[in-house]
C-alpha cells in the first residue's frame, strides 16, 4: 500500500516552454502533498505544500507564479513549471500524506521523481 | 541559521558489521525526526520516526536514537547487508499551517562491502 506515482519520469523541454508534472496517490487519499526539488548531491528542498481544494503554500524564495501547483482532488496534484529555463533543470519529487492514517499520518510517501532537463 | 548536518563522506562498511550514521542540527526544535532511504534516481522511502520525547526506536535491524540536548540523532543498521547500500536522509519536522513540513539533510551514503 501507500504508493505514489509521478508522471512523466523524465522530460526534456526547450527554454521558454511549460512543463506539467503529475503526482498521484494510488491507494490512499492524500490530504496533503508536498513538492520538492533536488539537485545532484544536495538535499531535498521543499518547494511548496499543497492541500486538496486550497491554494498551495510556497516556501520562501520559491516563485509561485513560476511553479504552479494544483491539488484538485485527494489523489492528484500537479506542478507546472512555467517558462522553464536551464536553471530549472532538476529532479522534482512529490510526496503525499494520508491524513486519515492516525500514527502513520506523519509518514511521507514519495513518488519516484521526475527528471527535468531544460535545453 | 538553521542547519541539518550529515557526514558528506560515504561510509564503507563490511557486511555483517553495524553502520552508524549521525545527524546533527542547529536552530531547530523539531517535534519529531525521521530517517529515509534514497536509492540513486529514486524518491526517498520512509524508514523510522522518533518523537522528541523518545530516546530510542527500533525496527528490525534499524535503530534510531534522538538526543534533543545534544541536538543529534544516530541511525544504526545492524548486521548490514549489501542491499542496505544507499543514501540515508535525516529529516526534521517543522509543523506549521497544520501540516508537517520536513527539512532534509543532504544524506549520508552507505556502501556495504560483501
Amino acid at each position: 500500500g501507500a504508493v505514489v506515482s509521478q508522471h512523466p519520469s523524465w522530460v526534456i523541454c526547450k527554454s521558454g516552454t511549460s512543463v506539467k508534472i503529475e503526482c498521484r496517490s494510488l491507494d490512499f487519499q492524500a490530504t496533503t502533498m508536498f513538492w520538492y526539488r533536488q539537485f545532484p548531491k544536495q538535499s531535498l528542498m521543499l518547494m511548496a505544500t499543497s492541500n486538496e481544494g486550497s491554494k498551495a503554500t510556497y516556501e520562501q524564495g520559491v516563485e509561485k507564479d513560476k511553479f504552479l501547483i494544483n491539488h484538485a482532488s485527494l489523489t492528484l496534484s500537479t506542478l507546472t513549471v512555467t517558462s522553464a529555463h536551464p536553471e530549472d533543470s532538476s529532479f522534482y519529487i512529490c510526496s503525499a500524506v494520508d491524513g486519515l492514517a492516525g500514527e502513520s499520518a506523519y509518514e511521507q510517501y514519495f513518488g519516484p521523481g521526475t527528471r527535468l532537463t531544460v535545453t | 541559521s538553521q542547519k541539518i548536518e550529515q557526514n558528506s563522506e560515504a561510509l564503507n562498511i563490511q557486511e555483517g558489521k553495524t553502520a552508524t550514521l549521525t545527524c546533527n542540527y542547529t536552530n531547530y526544535s523539531p517535534a519529531y525526526l525521521q530517517w529515509y532511504r534514497q536509492d540513486p534516481g529514486r524518491g526517498p522511502v520512509f524508514l523510522l520516526l522518533i518523537r522528541e520525547n523518545e530516546k530510542e526506536k527500533r525496527k528490525e535491524r534499524l535503530k534510531v536514537t534522538f538526543d534533543t540536548t545534544l541536538k543529534q540523532s544516530l541511525f544504526h543498521i545492524t548486521a548490514s547487508q549489501p542491499a542496505d547500500s544507499a543514501t540515508y536522509l535525516c529529516a526534521l519536522a517543522r509543523p506549521s499551517y497544520g501540516n508537517n513540513r520536513l527539512a532534509f539533510g543532504k544524506g549520508n551514503q552507505v556502501v556495504v562491502i560483501p
